[in-house]
């Protein structure tokens, strides 16, 4: 079965601090997408990436930016944390990105004190 | 644009019962419909897909039928399970960017199972 691994699964970070969350596939995928969990809002989109050193914007993008080094690792990245930034990230991996399955992370628990 | 919409929050059944969460969507293109579901601190599953009209897809007891007709791909279950008590989000395959397609969500339906 497909593995994605985040890293941290829980953090608490500061307001103006600078945040990176990790994530690792070992599934040869193609697909790297970084979503974030709210309540009343669902799953959406941050950034994604279909090819190591090539990031695309997502549809909430502000105030995140993330790095694609190679087909195995999807890191995002918070420079200015924000209360508002508290929330669930999920990373997620696919083969290609036309009705096949996303294959998820457990999640990393952010919270901006 | 393209959009997908769960109208129940939070459903709550007791065990043995009939379930069925809404899913529409609205969007331009061949429609590709998916659902997850979350169970508590665990990561979103993919629990059945379908592009195919008037075709039950069925997956663990799930089953859906995409409905092109009325923009539909409700979830249904005959008999819930205390097991089944989870997150269930419906998602819509859309084209995005210049790179393909991306999944878009509806908020989720949060289904609750009573002994």
């Amino acid at each position: 079965e497909a593995a994605v691994t985040q890293s941290p699964r829980s953090k608490v970070a500061v307001t103006g601090g600078k945040v990176t969350l990790s994530c690792h596939q070992t599934n040869n995928h193609d697909y790297m997408y970084w979503y974030r969990q709210d309540t009343g809002h669902g799953l959406r989109l941050i950034h994604y990436s279909y090819v190591a050193d090539s990031t695309e914007k997502g549809d909430i993008p502000d105030g995140y930016k993330a790095s694609r080094p190679s087909q195995e690792n999807f890191s995002l990245i918070l420079e200015l944390a924000s209360l508002s930034q508290t929330a669930v990230y999920f990373c997620a991996s696919s083969p290609t990105n036309s009705g096949n399955t996303l294959y998820f992370g457990e999640g990393s628990r952010l919270i901006v004190v | 644009g393209d959009s997908v919409t769960q109208t129940e929050g939070l459903v709550t059944l007791t065990k043995g019962l009939p379930v069925m969460l809404n899913c529409t969507y609205q969007t331009t293109y061949s429609p590709f419909l998916f659902w997850y579901v979350q169970h508590l601190n665990e990561a979103p599953k993919l629990l059945l897909k379908s592009s195919t009209d008037n075709k039950r897809t069925e997956h663990q007891g799930f089953y859906a039928t995409l409905h092109k007709s009325s923009s539909s791909f409700h979830l249904q279950k005959s008999s819930v399970q205390l097991s089944d008590s989870a997150l269930y989000f419906c998602a819509l395959s859309a084209p995005y960017g210049s790179s393909g397609n991306k999944l878009i969500f509806g908020i989720g339906t949060l289904l609750s199972v009573k002994p």
